[in-house]
Order: C-alpha cells, then structure tokens, then sequence
C-alpha cells in the first residue's frame, strides 16, 4: 500500500515564476492538506481539500492555489514567487471515513527561489 | 488563537540516557495532542497521540502524557538510541467548524544522540 507520494522532489525557481507541486494521497484517503515548512520552523496549514474544494484554508495569499483531481489527487500552485517562497512543501492525506485527526504526510518537495 | 510552544534544540545526548522534550499549548477547545518525528530529509511521521485529558500515548518506547491542568503534553524516553535521531514536533488539532482537523505545530526540537 502505497503511501503519500510528492512530485517533485526538488524544483528550483525564479523569483517571478510559477510552480505547480503535486501530491497522491494514501490509498483510501479522500482529504489532502497542503502545508508549507521554512527552515527550522513547523509547518504552517496552507489550505484542505475535500471533494474537489478548497474546504479550509490558513493564512496565506493569494499567490497560492491549489486544485483536488476526481481521484484525490492534489496540486498546489505558488504565482509570481518570491525568495520568501523557498521552503519544504508538505502534503499530507486523511480519511472522512476514519479520522481526520489522523494525518500522514508525504516526504515534501523542496523548492527553492533564486 | 491555538499555540504550541516547544523547548528549543538542538538535545544532545549519548546513547541509552533519558529524554525529556518540553511541549506546553493554548487552546480554546479540548485539542487532540500529538507528535510527530521527522527524519533528515523526509516527511513528518506521526509518533503518538492522546485524545484527552489524562490520556498517555506510546509508540516506540516513547510516551506523552496530556496534562489538561499544566496544558503540557511532554515527550519523554527512557534510553535514547542513535537511530532516534531525528526533529520532533509537538501539535495539537482542534476540530473546525467545518469538521476538520487542521493541526498546530510548534517548531520542533532537534534530537542528536551519540554513540
């Protein structure tokens, strides 16, 4: 049983450009949440997907956008990015149908914004 | 709004001594506490989990308690071994008026153990 997969695994960016990250959840899970980690920090919540909607979202703009595929599967899209951009981006899945306090986490992509 | 606050790394400690991480939260509700470890260069596992007041989760010859009277869910081991090196984060989760879960974390505190 597969669990959750990231893509890239590294990406490195321009200031300006834009990013899209991608992320499979674990077999079974239908909620993905996207998290973003800075050096030496905890992640921070970006937003939740469920049912192909945006159903939560944390304190961050615009810029950042994500989409959820019939089959769960995520994106996150970062616009115009800045240096402040470069981190660990996190995804992570969960169940309706179990616990959604149980979270599993795939290993990352780490982008970098030159 | 809710906060973890964890005990600043890095914990340096030679193999079989005891380990202690300090975690304190502020909540509104009753969150649900966790942890998480993360290994160099993956993605965060979870550890363990308590669910309410008095509960104590373990895993892996680490347990936490939840203590609701001094907001404190500290992770602790009894001999540290140098494949737990790692960053440990401490979370908690309340439930949204949505349903969700989406979890706090603090900042996490580096483990090197020594052989």
């Amino acid at each position: 049983d597969a669990g959750v997969t990231q893509s890239p695994t590294h990406l490195i960016k321009t200031r300006g450009q834009q990013v899209t990250l991608r992320c499979s959840p674990k077999s079974g899970h239908d909620t993905v949440s996207w998290y973003q980690q800075a050096l030496g920090q905890g992640p921070q919540f970006i937003f939740q997907y469920y049912e192909e909607e945006e159903r939560q979202r944390g304190n961050f703009p615009d810029r950042f956008s994500g989409h959820q595929f019939p089959n769960y599967s995520s994106e996150l899209n970062v616009n115009a990015l800045l240096l402040g951009d470069s981190a660990l981006y996190l995804c992570a899945s969960s169940s309706t149908g179990t616990s959604l306090r149980k979270q599993y986490f795939g290993p990352g992509t780490r982008l970098t914004v030159t | 709004g809710d906060s973890v606050t964890q005990m600043e790394g890095p914990v340096t400690l030679s193999e079989e001594a005891c380990l202690t991480i300090n975690c304190t939260y502020t909540a509104t509700g009753y969150p649900s506490l966790f942890w998480y470890v993360q290994y160099p260069g993956e993605g965060l596992q979870l550890l363990l989990k308590a669910t309410k007041a008095d509960d104590k989760g373990s895993n892996k010859g680490f347990e936490a308690t939840y203590r609701k009277e001094t907001t404190s869910f500290h992770l602790e081991k009894g001999s540290v071994q140098v494949s737990d090196s790692a960053v440990y984060f401490c979370a908690l989760s309340d439930p949204t008026p949505g349903g969700s879960y989406i979890p706090t974390f603090g900042r996490g505190t580096s483990l090197i153990v020594h052989p």
